[in-house]
């Protein structure tokens, strides 16, 4: 049972990065997933989440508008699209399994800086 | 948003040491309150959900308290690899939350 992020990576300030997240070992549809951030050398910051078919989502308010979060389930996979990319944005992002968080993923490292 | 905190934010304690770390919210959340532990260049690691539920897995030297606004996490006997970083969370309200984290470190 894991999870596995990809798609981090140097941007510059307003660009744009698509991350993903590969389930394995169980089945995604029976679960919300979502992401949470850490900024370097700082605490853990909640991002987005979404529900087992991708019907309902949330947003801390800092990136509403900017990200997106998406799953296939068909693949079981969850995504985050992450727009207008601020230097705020850096962190090391994790994906989530379930609405009180059960599983972490390892982490990939976004850093946005000219 | 509500806000969490937590008490202390750093613990030096001793292997064998009864630990209890604090986590309040601003505003009552029922139980809907995890706790993390997370190691330095590491993922977080889930250990309790809905206050005082262990995750599979959890050793059963660590257990949760609390309702409404005030949480404890315990560890009943400190073992060397419990040296880390802990966070709780709530998920009652969005945004979901986090507290500052409490360190616990070699005395």
């Amino acid at each position: 049972v894991q999870l596995v992020e990809s798609g981090g990576g140097l941007v510059q300030p307003g660009g744009s990065l698509r991350l993903s997240c590969e389930a394995s070992g169980f089945t995604l549809n029976a679960y919300w997933m979502g992401w949470v951030r850490q900024a370097p050398g700082k605490g853990l910051e909640w991002v987005a989440n979404i529900n087992e078919d991708g019907s309902k989502n949330n947003y801390l308010d800092s990136v509403k508008g900017r990200f997106t979060i998406s799953r296939d389930n068909a693949k079981n996979s969850l995504h985050l699209q992450m727009n207008s990319l601020r230097a705020e944005d850096t962190a090391v992002y994790y994906c989530t399994r379930g609405y009180g968080i059960a599983l972490w993923g390892q982490g990939t490292l976004v850093t946005v800086s000219s | 948003d509500i806000q969490m905190t937590q008490s202390p934010s750093s613990l030096p304690a001793s292997v064998g040491d009864r630990v209890t770390i604090t986590c309040r919210a601003s505003q009552g959340i029922n139980n809907n309150l995890a706790w993390f532990q997370q190691k330095p260049g590491k993922a977080p690691k889930s250990l309790i959900f809905v206050a005082s539920s262990l995750q599979s897995g959890v050793p059963s030297r660590f257990s949760g308290s609390g309702f409404g606004t005030d949480f404890t996490l315990t560890i009943s006997s400190l073992q060397p690899e419990d040296f880390a970083t802990y966070y709780c969370q709530q998920y009652n309200n969005y945004p979901f939350t986090f507290g500052p984290g409490t360190k616990v470190d070699i005395k």
